[in-house]
């Protein structure tokens, strides 16, 4: 079983609609994180929540929001979500493990915005 | 600002001979220096990482060299294989109050191994 789950794997949806996609680690990692790629940008952060009562924006957080449910679930919405959002979403996990701290992905959410 | 560059969108490689993957950054306080390789459909996966206070480590056919003065990192496959064909993403990190990671990715390199 996959230690980083993310649902939907796809979903296509209208402008205005809100959207939520879903992150689960069973891994036992305390930090969490959603990035979105889009071609020639590699991945940006869009929010990190360390804990389950902290939650951080990232790089590129206008128009998203999170909730962080539990340790193991980090949710990420699109409230109303709009064309320039259609992109692979990824959630990601880690755990500081000898001084580094490597993140784990989850296999991705293609999120296109019609 | 890209703090974390890959200036070579892809790159093809001959089965054997080695590869070459080149990253620049800007920022002199990342401390942590890491690379992914991703498949397609697939989630981005940890392949190797160097500490700042390194200028080189190596795991298997996969080397990481980093010069800090040039702020810049390569990674090497050697010999290359049809599998390591994938996008490589370099990435950085700097520790923060916290003491926790955020990690600022490169754009990626598409690496086609030929036969």
């Amino acid at each position: 079983d996959a230690d980083v789950t993310q649902t939907p794997r796809n979903r296509i949806t209208k402008t205005g609609k809100r959207i939520m996609l879903e992150c689960s680690q069973t891994k036992g990692h305390d930090r969490m994180y959603w990035y979105r790629q889009d071609p020639g940008l590699g991945l940006r952060l869009i929010y990190y929540s360390f804990d389950v009562k902290d939650i951080n924006k990232g790089e590129i957080s206008d128009g998203y929001s999170v909730s962080r449910q539990a340790q193991a679930k980090f949710s990420l919405s699109l409230e109303s979500a709009i064309p320039n959002q259609t992109a692979l979403y990824f959630c990601a996990t880690s755990g500081v493990a000898g001084g580094s701290d490597t993140q784990y992905f989850g296999p991705g959410t293609r999120l296109t915005v019609l | 600002d890209q703090q974390v560059k890959q200036n070579s969108p892809s790159l093809s490689v001959q089965e054997g001979r080695i590869s070459i993957l080149n990253c620049d950054y800007t920022n002199s306080m990342f401390d942590y220096f890491l690379w992914y390789k991703k498949y397609p459909a697939e989630g981005p996966t940890f392949l190797i990482s160097i500490s700042s206070i390194k200028d080189k480590n190596e795991d298997g056919r996969f080397t990481v060299f980093l010069n800090k003065s040039a702020k810049h990192l390569s990674l090497h496959i050697v010999p290359s294989q049809p599998g390591d064909s994938a996008v490589y993403f370099c990435a950085a990190s700097a520790r923060n109050i916290q003491g926790a990671q955020k990690l600022v990715f490169g754009q990626g390199t598409r690496l086609t191994i030929n036969p």
